[in-house]
């Protein structure tokens, strides 16, 4: 699996957007960029997941660059809720285990 | 989202004792779930991958006959922590997927802490 590059830390604004980047330059073409979060003394909750297209849900977008070496994690309107470490994993089959990095600790403050 | 519980969510035991920890999927039939453990300011660590009807796969470094694994049906695996010991307090997650998708989905988490 891909190794990922999170900055450590982030700072938003509540209300403002959160925009989370990932560094995945060694990604294979059937490797899946997934996003996780997890909020203090929780488990990982699963945010979204895409192969090269875009992705929205009712939580998130993910955007994927064409080359797919990157990819940003959009949190539209930011609350203080969003509060949380944020995972992004390539994995090369869906069913596999994750395997965390260090993550980015997102703060969203009033 | 699928839904993966947990119990207990918290237990506290004396050094010695043994400790049971299950992980359940409630809404999907899960052939393999993952165990996980989280150290205080530490990411996530793969511990073993729990298989129904067969044999636990372990991560290196983790011992299996400390950490007893038990898968005996598509919605249950079971975490025994033996002869619990002080530097085995951590929090104990546990993750399955469902069908073709098989994105996986996290349990709440297990604190143990061990005295």
């Amino acid at each position: 699996d891909a190794k990922t590059t999170q900055p450590p830390s982030m700072d938003c604004a509540e209300g403002r957007a959160a925009n989370l980047p990932c560094n995945h330059s060694t990604i294979s073409g059937n490797e899946y960029v997934y996003w996780y979060r997890q909020i203090h003394s929780q488990g990982p909750q699963y945010i979204i997941h895409g192969l090269k297209n875009n992705e929205t849900n009712e939580m998130a977008s993910l955007i994927i660059t064409e080359d797919r070496k990157s990819s940003t994690l959009i949190l539209p309107h930011a609350t203080l809720r969003d509060t949380a470490v944020y995972y992004c994993i390539a994995i090369n089959q869906a069913g596999t285990a994750l395997i965390f990095g260090k993550g980015t600790t997102l703060s969203v403050s009033s | 989202g699928a839904v993966v519980s947990q119990h207990p969510s918290w237990v506290i035991c004396k050094s010695g004792t043994s400790v049971k920890i299950e992980c359940r999927s409630l809404d999907f039939q899960a052939t393999t779930m993952f165990w996980y453990r989280q150290f205080p300011k530490q990411s996530l660590m793969l511990m073993a991958t729990s298989n129904e009807g067969s044999k636990a796969t372990y991560e290196q470094g983790v011992e299996k006959d400390k950490f007893l694994i038990n898968h005996a049906s598509l919605t249950l695996s079971t975490l025994t922590v033996t002869s619990a010991h002080p530097e085995d307090s951590s929090f104990y997650i546990c993750s399955g997927g469902q069908g073709s998708t098989d994105t996986q989905y996290f349990g709440p988490g297990t604190r143990l802490t061990v005295l």
